[in-house]
This record gives C-alpha cells, sequence and structure tokens, in this order.
C-alpha cells in the first residue's frame, strides 16, 4: 500500500532552468509534509517541509506547494544547478507520529550542465 | 564528525547467517529511527527506540529481526537467519528528545548499512 507516489523515477533539467518535482499521497490524515534529498553513498538529509495548514513554504532556491484537494505536492528549485543532482525523497507524517515517515520511492534529478 | 555513524557499511551475508548493523545517533540524541529501503522502493519505517526502550515496532517484521539500544554503546538491528529478501540499505536516523510534536524535520540520517545476502 504506497500511501506516498512520486511516479517520475527520473528527471533532467537544464542548469539555470526550473526543476518541478511532484509527489501524491493518498491519506488524508498526513498533516506533514517533507523533502528530503539523498546523494549516493550517503543517507538523506532534510531539504525543507510544509505543514498541511500552509499551502506554500519557500526556502531559498526551493520552494514546497501543497494542494491538499488533489493530495498532491511539488518541490521547486529555481535555478537547478548541477549540485542539486541527486535523489530527492517526499515524505509524510501523522499526527501522533511525528518521527515515522512515510516515504515515497524517489526521483532522480539530473542537472545538465 | 557529529554525525548518525553507521557500521559496517557493506555487510555480505550467506543465507542463514545472522546480520548485526550498529549504529551510534548524533551526540546528544537519546532517539533512534531504522529504516529499510528495498530496491526501487522509498525507505520504510521499522522500528523507533530511546535508550532501552523500544517505543513503536510497528514496521518491523515478526519473525528474524530485533532491535536494541542499550544503556551503553549503539543501537542494533539484528537480522537472524538472514533470506535473499533481507537485502536493501538499513539507515538509521536519530533525533534529540521530543518536547511535542516537531513535524518530523528534526531526524538525522546516517549514511546506511547495505546488507547484501548471497
Amino acid at each position: 500500500d504506497q500511501q506516498v507516489k512520486q511516479n517520475s523515477p527520473s528527471l533532467s533539467v537544464q542548469e539555470g532552468r526550473i526543476s518541478i518535482l511532484n509527489c501524491d499521497y493518498t491519506n488524508s490524515m498526513f498533516d506533514y509534509f517533507l523533502w528530503y534529498k539523498k546523494y549516493p553513498a550517503e543517507g538523506p538529509t532534510f531539504l525543507i517541509s510544509i505543514s498541511s495548514i500552509k499551502d506554500k513554504n519557500e526556502d531559498g532556491r526551493f520552494t514546497v506547494f501543497l494542494n491538499k484537494s488533489a493530495k498532491h505536492l511539488s518541490l521547486h528549485i529555481v535555478p537547478s544547478q548541477p549540485g542539486d543532482s541527486a535523489v530527492y525523497f517526499c515524505a509524510a507524517s501523522f499526527p501522533e507520529y511525528g518521527n515515522k515517515l512515510v516515504f515515497g520511492a524517489g526521483t532522480i534529478l539530473r542537472v545538465k550542465s | 564528525n557529529a554525525g548518525v555513524m553507521q557500521n559496517p557499511r557493506h555487510l555480505v551475508r550467506r543465507r542463514g547467517q545472522e546480520a548485526r548493523l550498529r549504529c551510534s545517533p548524533m551526540k546528544g540524541h537519546s532517539h533512534v529511527y531504522w529504516y529499510r529501503q528495498l530496491p526501487e522502493e522509498g525507505l520504510k519505517f521499522m522500528v523507533y527506540l530511546q535508550k532501552e526502550n523500544i517505543i513503536d515496532e510497528s514496521g518491523m517484521p515478526k519473525e528474524r529481526f530485533s532491535a536494541e539500544f542499550p544503556k551503553e554503546g549503539p543501537s542494533i538491528l539484528r537480522i537472524q537467519q538472514v533470506v535473499r529478501g533481507d537485502s536493501a540499505a538499513y539507515f538509521c536516523a536519530s533525533s534529540p528528545p521530543t518536547t511535542g510534536y516537531s513535524g518530523a524535520n528534526v531526524l538525522t540520517f546516517g549514511a546506511g548499512s547495505r546488507l547484501t545476502v548471497l
């Protein structure tokens, strides 16, 4: 039962352009959403998060948008840089299980210079 | 290095052997989480521990898997009688004591232990 889905296994973007990574979820009880970034041979590192009471959160080049009615969130990276090339995981959590995250399968982002 | 330390980074076992994976949390962190990533899948929650206490093991397989976080020393994830399906990357994460709902953004992950079962 995949409650968090990342339907695009990979994405290729030119340096300087926008990268948009998408994530869908099925459980309306999720109240917090996170994006993690993972380089090869390293663990995931936290990137940005958003509470279900918001529809947008911005941190520098990274913006996460949440559409609760569509159960969809997206991560925008503008401008994309070669160093952004990594696997991006979308994750969600329930109110009473803050650190018990449910992860998507990940999207490989390649930023070409 | 004050991060989450996992060892071994790579472990090869034959079917039926035991695998022990160790995790030392970040300094000051008293909560440890284990996640497993199977090929082509996302990370899946296994177990959440505090010192000498299992808080939530709802993601642990019912048999062959166990975890502990003793008063002294690292947390250990133990897999007995390994099978090929246990081949995966096992990630440990740690967090400081929670003082309420934190939004789950305080998890610091280690680099993972990759288990290969022949």
